[in-house]
């Protein structure tokens, strides 16, 4: 079946380090990838998202880009904040009448002053 | 972007006793709303799929008798952990989808349930 498979975390930054956050998924089809953010005590809010080959995702300096001969879709930052410390989590859907969203095991990211 | 509001956002609640979690969908119609909970530490694992009128879908393993599931309305979802133990202590959290775009969900805030 489809699946979502991130790098575990924790991951500890300083601030102003490079960030790499790796995704890999198995879909049939041509499925939509998403990175959701979860702040602590939050719900989750949609950071970026691709929905085909080659298309890069951005916001707030995140980025991705869907790579359908790697099946991947990395997050990457040049330079990461305090703020950015939050769990990442890495998710697919395919299009149909009731979109289920598959989502990755998350990864907890730290980011030191 | 939508907002997904979902109530309450803590609920402490005792052994044996129900509560009910809303999840409202304030500017957009929600034809699909799903349920998910979130152990710590853990992703999240979808409860169940209920579309408006018609009976939730319920993934496997999950008491559809324990987790009532009602979609009335194409803005409100309500999910009802009935007989509370300590062990549905966890943090539950609602999406919903709209008709326009069917490959984005919108999340609530999610709501920290402790039974003691």
């Amino acid at each position: 079946g489809d699946s979502v498979t991130q790098m575990e975390g924790p991951v500890t930054l300083s601030e102003e380090a490079f960030l790499t956050i790796n995704c890999t998924y198995t879909a049939t089809g041509y499925p939509s990838l998403f990175w959701y953010v979860q702040y602590p005590g939050e719900g989750l809010q949609l950071l970026l998202k691709a929905t085909k080959a080659d298309d890069k995702g951005s916001n707030k300096g995140f980025e991705a880009t869907y790579r359908k001969e790697t099946t991947s879709f990395h997050l990457e930052k040049g330079s990461v904040q305090v703020s950015d410390s939050a769990v990442y989590f890495c998710a697919l859907t395919k299009y149909s009448s009731a979109s289920k969203i598959i989502f990755g095991s998350g990864t907890r990211l730290s980011i030191r002053p | 972007g939508a907002v997904v509001s979902q109530h309450p956002s803590r609920v402490i609640c005792k052994s044996g006793t129900s509560v009910k979690i809303e999840c409202r969908s304030l500017d957009f119609q929600a034809t699909t709303m799903f349920w998910y909970r979130q152990f710590p530490k853990q992703s999240l694992m979808l409860m169940a799929t209920s579309n408006e009128g018609s009976k939730a879908t319920y993934e496997q393993g999950v008491e559809k008798d324990k987790f009532l599931i009602n979609h009335a309305s194409l803005t409100l979802s309500t999910l009802t952990v009935t007989s509370a133990h300590p062990e549905d202590s966890s943090f539950y959290i609602c999406s919903a989808q709209s008709k326009g775009a069917l490959d984005e969900a919108f999340f609530g805030q999610g709501t920290r349930l402790t039974v003691v």
